[in-house]
């Protein structure tokens, strides 16, 4: 069975500087692994997504993250935080084997970057 | 902002009654997902819809139904609502193999 843990609720950070928010998962075949984000009162955004090819993904908005097989990890990165970055961040995985399989997403991770 | 709409975007119903959802998928896109999101939790998988056959389905009673249409639009139906099915209901389209689009999401409220 696929899952995804975020093992914090809250992030927070200064505006300048780097962010990470944590993600770890469990998956039986092929990880497909998204980075989601979600303001308040409106649907999810598509941030970035690793398939297969280079562990280090960029995405929109600045945002990276960084597979790490042997870690069962999928950590989001930005070098420079913004204000407007704040906003409820979810981690998803997906088994790769078979096209359409649901994605299984975390708790969520709020991050909150102050001025 | 995703071409994925959904409608209503907020809705209060009944303990007991039944409700419908619906959703338009981006174009181009051939796959309709539907998730759960009560507050405070991620979003949870109810199932899938390609090319008009359900695709998969994830832990939900079967009074949770859906449709795909061939334009690819879906309605997701609730029958015998219960207050825990409160929460944001969420739709997003994709090809099978790609990422998923979300939608702005419906607000049910059961009281």
């Amino acid at each position: 069975a696929q899952s995804v843990a975020q093992p914090e609720d809250q992030v927070n950070v200064a505006e300048g500087n780097p962010l990470t928010v944590k993600c770890t998962y469990s998956v039986s075949g092929n990880p497909y692994l998204f980075w989601y984000v979600q303001y308040p009162n409106r649907g999810l955004q598509f941030l970035l997504k690793y398939i297969t090819g280079d562990n280090l993904v960029k995405g929109s908005y600045g945002f990276e993250a960084e597979f790490n097989k042997s870690q069962t990890s999928f950590h989001l990165k930005k070098p420079s935080a913004l204000v407007s970055d704040s906003a409820l961040y979810f981690c998803a995985v997906r088994d790769g084997r078979k096209a359409g399989t649901a994605l299984i997403f975390g708790k969520g991770t709020t991050l909150s970057v102050s001025s | 902002e995703t071409g994925v709409t959904q409608s209503p975007t907020h809705l209060i119903k009944t303990r007991g009654q039944q409700v419908t959802l619906r959703c338009s998928s981006q174009s181009g896109h051939n796959t309709v997902s539907w998730y759960q999101q009560a507050l405070g939790q991620g979003p949870q998988f109810i199932f899938q819809y390609y090319r008009e056959e359900e695709n998969g389905r994830g832990n939900f009673p079967p009074r949770f139904s859906g449709l795909q249409f061939p334009n690819y639009s879906s309605e997701l139906n609730v029958n015998a609502l219960e207050l825990d099915d409160s929460a944001l209901y969420l739709c997003a389209s994709s090809n099978l193999v790609d990422e998923q689009y979300f939608g702005p999401g419906t607000r049910l409220t059961v009281t």
